[in-house]
């Protein structure tokens, strides 16, 4: 149980383009869902909380116009990199926390991650 | 300022050397500590939760305990397979976020 996937796994993409990241709760549902990003040998750093239904959460120094999230359905938030710059190539890690069932389950559970290269 | 700090950066063992990472923080108010283990290129796996002092949680050769400003990640007696960055985070608030410590990188020789 508590699967997330990410898709794509891997991303190459010309300067000035857009791209977009899906993350998925497979097998439960996720009003809460998290986006990090890690850069080589450093540690996660949040970039956003994503709640279904409502607008982002930006963290401080995150520019909200550049990072789209929607996070449109329980299982479901994207990650749209707008105009993106050599210096957004990254590994982008997604993760989501099971909607309250009455325990206390506050555990996120990460996908696998998106490697983005920005040529 | 909240702050979560991991010791050793680095850790080399020989198969069958037991050893402990640990996980500092500075916090007003912890609303629960993680381990998570990362391999290289993937996500964070989950391991424990901990969330008062006193308590331990085991899983095969892992074992996490927590005091009311550190916790302990034990290894005992490693394999070369549980070579991986182990990271702890903690949750200081009602949000849900989680901060993230450098993490310790954990290198198991046969």
């Amino acid at each position: 149980g508590a699967v997330v996937s990410q898709h794509p796994s891997w991303v190459i993409c010309k300067s000035g383009t857009s791209v977009k990241i899906e993350c998925r709760s497979l097998d439960f549902q996720a009003t809460t869902m998290f986006w990090y990003r890690q850069f080589p040998k450093q540690s996660l750093m949040l970039m956003a909380t994503s709640n279904e239904g409502s607008k982002a959460t930006y963290e401080q120094g995150v520019e909200k116009d550049k990072f789209l999230i929607n996070h449109a359905s329980l299982t479901l938030s994207t990650l749209t990199v707008t105009s993106a710059h050599p210096e957004d190539s990254s590994f982008y890690i997604c993760s989501a926390r099971e909607t309250d069932m009455g325990s206390r389950n506050y555990e996120q559970y990460f996908g696998p991650g998106t490697r983005l290269t920005v040529t | 300022e909240d702050q979560v700090t991991q010791s050793p950066e680095a850790l080399r063992l020989q198969e069958g050397e037991s050893s402990s990472l640990n996980c500092s923080y500075t916090v007003s108010g912890l609303r629960g500590l993680f381990w998570y283990r990362q391999d290289p290129g993937k996500g964070p796996e989950f391991l424990f939760t901990l969330y008062s002092a006193g308590e331990e949680k085991e899983k095969e050769r892992l074992k996490a305990t927590l005091t009311k400003k550190e916790s302990f990640l034990h290894i005992t007696a490693p394999k070369p397979e549980d070579s991986a960055t182990y990271l702890c985070a903690v949750r200081f608030s009602n949000d849900y976020k989680l901060s993230f410590g450098a993490g310790t990188t954990v290198t198991v020789r046969a």
